[in-house]
């Protein structure tokens, strides 16, 4: 089936340790997100990127990084700089990278700290 | 940077009432989005707009982009226990990054 895997599911953190939450995608979009989700609120943009090997901040970049070596995947890691990471996150991804084209998300992961 | 107002926050209704929700906008916007988001996952994309003033059905929910091009509205009808979740309006301007509504808690009552 076509669509967005995010993994894990669940995810843990010690405190001053980095994790990196996975995005995988197999609908050939050129455009991918990260976006953060607090219980109550609506999502805010952590980080997106319209094309391979290039990728731009988006509202909350503080304390996150990501890459885009590959079109199908854009891993999000979680650095230790990041000091309230427990969050629901979210991925998704589009046909053309800021077009109308609607984005479209995977299942999230779920991160708390230990 | 741009905002949306998302109201209501919450409601609760029976099963078989119809539901009314909306979002508006100080900018413009060119397209609207409408997602579903069940516990524990990702939302859904229910209906996309991009004309103003289109109307857009999708089974029992329907949709509108404001003339104005500020707001939109959601309507569902005959509501079932399956419609509970999480509505999220979001709109977007032409090269431009989607912007959310904060959301409204749907419960319906059996």
């Amino acid at each position: 089936d076509g669509g967005i895997t995010q993994s894990p599911k669940y995810l843990f953190r010690k405190e001053g340790q980095n994790v990196t939450l996975s995005c995988e995608q197999n609908l050939n979009h050129d455009a991918m997100y990260w976006y953060r989700q607090d219980p109550g609120q609506g999502l805010r943009l952590i980080y997106y990127s319209q094309i391979v090997n290039d990728f731009q901040k988006g509202d909350i970049a503080e304390g996150y990084s990501v890459s885009r070596e590959k079109k199908e995947s854009f891993p999000l890691t979680v650095t230790s700089a990041q000091k309230n990471p427990t969050a629901f996150y979210l991925c998704a991804s589009s046909g053309q990278g800021l077009s109308n084209q609607p984005q479209h998300f995977g299942d999230g992961t779920r991160l708390s700290i230990l | 940077g741009q905002q949306l107002n998302q109201s209501p926050q919450s409601m609760f209704i029976q099963e078989g009432e119809d539901v009314s929700m909306n979002c508006t906008s100080s900018s413009i916007f060119n397209t609207w989005l409408w997602y579903k988001q069940d516990p524990g996952e990702g939302p859904v994309l229910l209906i996309a707009l991009y004309k103003a003033g289109e109307l857009t059905s999708n089974g029992r929910l329907t949709a509108q982009f404001g003339i104005t091009r500020k707001d939109s509205f959601l309507n569902i009808s005959a509501s079932i226990p399956s419609d509970v979740g999480i509505y999220f309006c979001a709109g977007q301007t032409s090269g431009s990054r989607l912007t959310f509504g904060e959301g409204t808690q749907l419960t319906v009552n059996p």
